[in-house]
């Protein structure tokens, strides 16, 4: 079955970075788009970015754009968001996200990790 | 950049009503609109997709309607297991959420 593992969240302070991993397994992980969403405390979703099967292409909100970056390992199976100069509005659960067809980009957010908490605090 | 209103932003209702959430976009999306779920400290859940497909394995109480600009998400007969917030997602420019829809029962 699909799975996702997200991991690296913590508490870091304001300007520093930080990067996300997510760790698939029980899919051709190399065959699929992967997003980031993100959540902060309380309140809504925020889908964040995309990255297309093969890494060739990414999409970001313009709330992140140039700050943050998408990219991935399909030797590794794993999904990376590097998250730069971080804000404390930046707090908030991240989740990564597979689309459900292969190749394509649908934004059918289909399966979701559990998701990693990333505070930003002085 | 296309705005999305999602409507009411919350909802108390008994078992067994029916439940209408609705959602505006700022310009016409065709059908490019999904529906979410989610329980408090979980992951969202797909309901519906392209605004009127029922996700796999979903209750069929669940149902989406619309296109263009005006959507409509609807359960048939409210059970205890459907406390959650609801959400809208565009998919015609990017993706973008609609400020959700708490939904409790009275």
């Amino acid at each position: 079955q699909v799975q996702l593992v997200e991991s690296g969240g913590g508490v870091v302070q304001p300007g520093r970075s930080l990067r996300l991993s997510c760790a698939a397994s029980g899919f051709t992980f190399s065959s699929y788009a992967m997003h980031w969403v993100r959540q902060a405390p309380g309140k809504g979703l925020e889908w964040m970015g995309v990255i297309s099967y093969d890494g060739s292409n990414k999409y970001y909100a313009d709330s992140v754009k140039g700050r943050f970056t998408i990219s991935r390992d399909n030797s590794k199976n794993t999904l990376y968001l590097q998250m730069n100069s971080l804000r404390v509005e930046d707090t908030a659960v991240y989740y990564c996200v597979r689309d459900p067809r292969k190749i394509i980009i649908t934004f059918r957010l289909s399966y979701w990790g559990q998701g990693t908490l990333v505070t930003v605090s002085s | 950049d296309i705005q999305m209103t999602q409507s009411p932003s919350s909802l108390s209702a008994s078992v067994g009503d029916r439940v209408t959430i609705t959602c505006q976009a700022s310009q016409d999306i065709a059908n490019h609109l999904n529906w979410y779920q989610q329980k408090p400290g979980k992951a969202p859940k797909v309901l519906i997709y392209d605004a009127s497909n029922l996700e796999p394995g979903v209750p069929s109480r669940f149902s989406g309607s619309g296109s263009g600009t005006d959507f409509t998400f609807t359960i048939s007969s409210l059970q205890p297991e459907d406390i959650a917030t609801y959400y809208c997602q565009q998919y015609d420019s990017l993706a973008l959420f609609g400020q959700g829809t708490r939904l409790e029962i009275k």
